[in-house]
């Protein structure tokens, strides 16, 4: 079964380093998306991304992050100066299509990267 | 976007009948009820979805009573493995793209 896959399993860096989160979506799906969640809390929306550029943020996801679909499989997440606060974990995930009508279509998630910020 | 109610958490034994029940008052006519799930250290997982009555699949059920307004998340006899928080989850904020708005979830602790 096809799966989304991300790298590293965990990263650790120094506070206002630079770090870029890799995710490889599952082929033949469409929409990228990235979530957090920071221990002990809840799952958090970030970003959303369709046909090379952003369809939408949340209010987290301010200049200090970035996304890039720099080829045809590869999607990164890039965090331009860490904060203590970006400690958390990080999901990709992908989907084929928005379905319209207020159905979900299924996401797809990866492992995660957890983020540690020193 | 609808909000949801779950519990924080419940206890069962292995081999129960494990029923989570959400809330979702302000649920809007389009709106489909999804559950996922999330092993610890992992990413959410889709369950089940549904619009109404019950919907079932090798995984879990699901049961939407006719007004819409709660559903249940049924899983037959439950492992250790079935241990997890479960998100109930409903309909789409109404943007283009289908994020993903997690609530608490309910953690479900399942002993021997």
């Amino acid at each position: 079964e096809p799966e989304v896959t991300q790298t590293p399993s965990h990263q650790v860096t120094q506070m206002g380093q630079e770090v870029i989160l890799r995710c490889v979506p599952i082929s033949n799906h469409l929409y990228f998306y990235w979530y957090r969640q920071i221990l002990g809390q809840k799952v958090e929306f970030l970003v959303s991304f369709y046909n090379n550029e952003i369809s939408e943020k949340s209010e987290i996801f301010d200049d200090q992050f970035s996304v890039e679909r720099p080829d045809g499989s590869n999607f990164t997440l890039k965090i331009r100066s860490t904060k203590l606060e970006d400690s958390a974990m990080y999901f990709c995930a992908s989907n084929d299509g928005g379905l319209a009508g207020g159905q979900l279509d299924t996401q797809y998630f990866g492992p995660g990267t957890r983020l540690t910020v020193l | 976007l609808a909000k949801t109610t779950q519990p924080i958490s419940m206890d069962s034994y292995e081999g129960q009948e494990v029923n989570i029940t959400c809330s979702h008052n302000n649920i809007a006519t389009n709106d489909y009820i999804t559950w996922y799930q999330q092993f610890p250290s992992q990413g959410p997982r889709f369950i089940i979805q549904g619009y109404k009555t019950k919907v079932t699949n090798e995984v879990a059920s699901l049961f939407i009573p006719a007004d819409r307004k709660s559903s249940t998340l049924s899983l037959p006899r439950v492992s250790l493995s079935d241990t997890a928080v479960y998100y109930c989850l409903v309909g789409d904020d109404g943007g283009a793209t289908n994020k993903l708005i997690f609530g608490t979830g309910t953690l479900l602790a399942v002993q021997p």
